[in-house]
């Protein structure tokens, strides 16, 4: 089974800290994704990536970052954290014939 | 803009019955649509996907019918269990160069009642 893991089930952090946010899949999988899920709102993509060190902006981009130095690895990066960034973020990876699988989320809080 | 969606957000069944959760897309492009379930404190699972070149696909307990004319999908859940209360959402990856994104309907809270 494809396994995609997210480093922190849970994160408080300051207004202003940077925040790295973690994940890892173990199924050589192209693409990558993180998404933010918040009520009423559902899951919205923030950033993806296609290959290594490739990555897009996705529909809610504004105040986020991503690194994809290796294959496996998808990190998301909050550059200085803010209260509206309160959310659980999902993190995704697909692959051919693999479909599409998700980890089982951290959920940020900052204050 | 592009949308998938869905018409109830909330279904409540008894054990035992049938349930269908129903989602109406936009995009007539798409290409594969899948169904996720997700449990309070979780990420999304997988439960079953189609493709556009099919119009019905079967799982375990569960069915995914596809109806491209009026751009309609649907879940349905054979013998619901207290188990398969969840929030449950469609998804769709348009034709194309998507790399993959999905587009999320808002999603229908399934409860069952033993």
């Amino acid at each position: 089974d494809v396994k995609v893991t997210q480093s922190s089930r849970y994160l408080v952090k300051r207004t202003g800290e940077k925040v790295f946010l973690e994940c890892v899949q173990d199924m050589d999988h192209e693409n990558m994704f993180w998404y933010r899920q918040d009520p009423g709102l559902g899951l919205r993509l923030i950033y993806f990536s296609y290959d290594v060190k490739m990555k897009e902006k996705g529909d809610i981009p504004e105040g986020y970052s991503v690194s994809r130095e290796k294959k496996e690895r998808f990190s998301l990066i909050l550059e200085s954290a803010s209260t509206n960034q309160t959310s659980m973020y999902l993190c995704a990876s697909m692959g051919q014939g693999d479909g599409y699988t998700f980890g089982s989320g951290t959920r940020l809080t900052v204050v | 803009g592009e949308s998938v969606g869905l018409h109830l957000p909330t279904l409540s069944v008894q054990e035992g019955d049938n349930s269908i959760i129903n989602c109406a897309y936009s995009n007539s492009a798409s290409d594969y649509f899948i169904w996720y379930k997700q449990e309070s404190g979780k990420g999304p699972q997988f439960i079953i996907d189609i493709r556009s070149n099919m119009d019905k696909r079967q799982g375990q307990r569960v069915t995914v019918l596809l109806n491209k004319t009026v751009k309609h999908l649907s879940l349905q859940i054979a013998a619901t269990q207290p188990g398969d209360s969840a929030v449950y959402f469609c998804a769709e990856i348009p034709d194309g160069t998507s790399y993959g994104k999905l587009t999320f309907g808002q999603g229908t809270i399934l409860t069952v009642h033993p």
